[in-house]
């Protein structure tokens, strides 16, 4: 059975700080990971990864992917209290929709 | 920037009752899902479409379930004979191909009493 698992589920931090957040998979034929921020409804894009040591990057945020290991990490640089908000992990096989992983609850105080 | 519009926004049905669930994907996207987020809980897979029919369900999408894409703009999700445990934030999205991202709608909010 296909499972994503993140951690943290919650990490409080200050205004400024870097976090990093972390999602293990295993999957039978991956094929991308994506990364989406959840704050009051729906789930919004951030990254989609599929190779290996590729970092992508927007902003103050960061991903990366190892495909050996199974796993991807977010990053996010000089946070700010809207970053707030549940970070959603997701996997996708080759021949299966998405699955998400239960997500980290990210709360930033100023 | 376009987006996936999902009505109505919150509803409130009694147990037993039929409702259905209306999306409008974003125009040149080919891909369709609904997923479902249960209070506190992960976002759950319900079902895909792709070229006018089901790709893809997950357990959760038994025989009380249906989907439809009458008019080549609305896709539908139609849940006959609502349950208690039925009650959740349903969320549409859409892609435009396997390796692109969905776009979410911002979900209708189903409470059953």
């Amino acid at each position: 059975e296909d499972k994503v698992v993140q951690s943290p589920l919650s990490l409080v931090v200050h205004e400024g700080d870097t976090v990093t957040l972390n999602c293990s998979y295993e999957v039978t034929n991956f094929r991308s990971l994506l990364w989406y921020k959840q704050e009051k409804k729906a789930p919004t894009f951030l990254f989609m990864l599929t190779s290996s040591g590729i970092e992508k990057k927007s902003g103050r945020l960061s991903s990366i992917l190892d495909k050996k290991e199974l796993f991807s990490i977010l990053n996010i640089t000089a946070t700010q209290t809207g970053d707030s908000a549940v970070y959603l992990c997701a996997v996708r096989p080759f021949n299966n929709d998405m699955r998400f992983g239960a997500g980290t609850r990210l709360t930033v105080k100023p | 920037e376009p987006e996936v519009t999902q009505t109505p926004s919150h509803q409130v049905t009694q147990m037993g009752q039929e409702v259905i669930l209306r999306c409008v994907p974003i125009s040149n996207h080919l891909y369709f899902y609904w997923y479902r987020q249960i209070l506190g809980q992960k976002v759950e897979f319900l079902v895909s479409f792709y070229n006018n029919e089901i790709s893809e369900k997950s357990e959760i999408f038994d025989d009380q379930f249906s989907v439809e894409r009458p008019d080549g703009s609305n896709f539908t999700l139609k849940i006959r004979s609502t349950k208690l445990e039925d009650s959740a934030m349903y969320f549409c999205a859409s892609c435009r191909g396997l390796n692109y991202g969905y776009t979410f709608g911002s979900g209708t909010r189903l409470t059953v009493v």
